[in-house]
């Protein structure tokens, strides 16, 4: 069974840092491609970050604010976030794949405010 | 980016009657490798959300053969044939082909 399990969600002042981390089980984490998906409480869905074999990318909002990586030995993705802002507040996806993306976690919240 | 504009962004469906989401993208979702990624997702109120369909008309496994999606190029529909009672929520299409991924507005589906 793929199983997604986000943490590291928590309650930060403007400006400050916090890493999420996302642990896989359930399938070989190294051959895929993962992906990070926030959700501000009541609103849409957004794209955040992707990586590969060493490539990201990112949404332009979080370029320069935020870096995905990940520890295949550990099945473990990452979104190490920096300087954020109150409109960074949002439940924070761990999903599987980009083009086609097919399982997701539980989600982590994040709440910038002072 | 592309746009991704879904309608109706309300959806009030009579249990047992079909519903169908339209999906609409700025630029074509035809990728080089002549497949058309655009995804569709269902949010249940307090989930995460699941995937439904992928690649225009591909249904996920245990998903109801009541779901279908259909559509090319930058048209695409999502439809029920029946809608029941667990078919409440939120549902959303992506596309996977250019960069960055875009999520429509969502739909939300409510039982009359």
């Amino acid at each position: 069974e793929v199983l997604l399990l986000e943490s590291g969600g928590d309650l930060v002042q403007p400006g400050g840092s916090l890493r999420l981390s996302c642990a896989a089980s359930g399938f070989t984490f190294s051959s895929y491609t993962m992906s990070w998906v926030r959700q501000v409480p009541g609103k849409g869905l957004e794209w955040v970050s992707s990586i590969s074999s060493g490539v990201t990318y990112y949404a332009d909002s979080m370029k320069g604010r935020f870096t995905v990586s990940r520890d295949d030995s550990k099945d473990t993705l990452y979104l190490q976030m920096n300087s954020l802002r109150a409109e960074d507040t949002a439940m924070y996806y761990c999903v599987r794949g980009v083009r086609t993306p097919d399982y997701w976690g539980q989600g982590t919240l994040v709440t910038v405010s002072s | 980016d592309v746009v991704m504009t879904q309608s109706p962004l309300s959806l009030p469906v009579t249990l047992g009657q079909p519903a169908s989401i339209s999906c609409r993208s700025s630029q074509s979702l035809v990728f080089s490798d002549g497949n058309t990624y655009l995804n569709w997702f269902q949010q249940r109120p307090g989930q995460s959300p699941r995937r439904l369909i992928y690649k225009v008309s591909n249904r996920d496994s245990g998903v109801p053969d009541r779901f279908s999606g259909s559509g090319s190029d930058t048209d695409f529909t999502l439809q029920i044939s029946r809608v029941e009672a667990e078919d409440v929520g939120v549902y959303y299409c992506m596309q996977g082909t250019h960069w960055p991924r875009t999520f429509g507005q969502g739909t939300k589906v409510e039982i009359k």
